[in-house]
């Protein structure tokens, strides 16, 4: 089963509107770590915001607010005010105990969802 | 200015041909990942290494091969092994593994071509 799954391969969304990127999660730890990362066509990864297992407030960082609904496992990203330059690819991930490799602590990632801004 | 970067940021090999892709960071961060990416597949961890001389297979190994002698580096052999090496390869770093709140940190990728 997969651990991180994004159900939209492609969303679109109207510039200065918001859009919610989906991603729900699979683990029976009680401690994990969920991300987000933005991909743009030049490649690179660009971490945008992180959300605690045990957090109790939904994370924030500027236009970007990470909807964590732990009992439903979901972790969804909403980008506020969507400019041009946000259309990338976006990944979700989940870092977990794996124990395996010495008890590190695994990255997992979702397959992205690519938002396009429309002008 | 600290980061990490990986060279060349396209590479060509021909079949049978082993290449090394390079990945240097100058985060002082003890672990080092290789992922690899390919179209409508998100990323996959071939290798990891939490600490100098240490590393360890990921999901995807056959067919690489990794070295960790230095801290900031952490070189990854695409060997003739590997059926299937065509993909776009990201080397990541975090700060020392020790929780699940470590965020990682990429490089710009290779993209690798089997011509």
């Amino acid at each position: 089963a997969q651990k991180i799954t994004q159900t939209q391969p492609g969303m679109f969304v109207q510039e200065k509107e918001a859009v919610t990127l989906d991603c729900t999660y699979d683990t029976s730890d009680q401690s994990y770590g969920l991300f987000w990362y933005k991909q743009p066509s030049s490649g690179e990864m660009i971490f945008l915001i992180y959300q605690g297992s045990y957090d109790e407030q939904n994370a924030t960082e500027g236009r970007y607010s990470l909807n964590f609904q732990k009992a439903r496992k979901s972790a969804n990203l909403v980008i506020s005010a969507s400019q041009l330059g946000d259309s990338a690819m976006y990944f979700c991930a989940m870092r977990e105990v794996s124990y395996s490799g010495a008890g590190s602590y695994q990255l997992t990632f979702g397959k992205g969802t690519k938002l396009s801004v429309i002008p | 200015d600290g980061g990490i970067t990986q060279s060349p940021k396209y590479l060509f090999r021909k079949e049978g041909q082993n290449v090394t892709l390079s990945c240097e960071q100058n985060l002082n961060h003890d672990a080092m990942y290789w992922y690899r990416q390919d179209p409508g597949q998100g990323l996959r961890l071939i290798y990891y290494s939490q600490i100098v001389n240490d590393f360890q297979k990921g999901d995807i190994a056959e067919g690489y091969s990794v070295s960790r002698e230095k801290k900031e580096s952490f070189p990854l052999t695409v060997t003739s092994a590997q059926k299937n090496p065509t993909a776009f390869y990201l080397c990541a770093s975090s700060i020392p593994d020790r929780g699940v709140n470590t965020e990682a940190f990429f490089g710009q990728g290779t993209r690798l071509t089997v011509v």
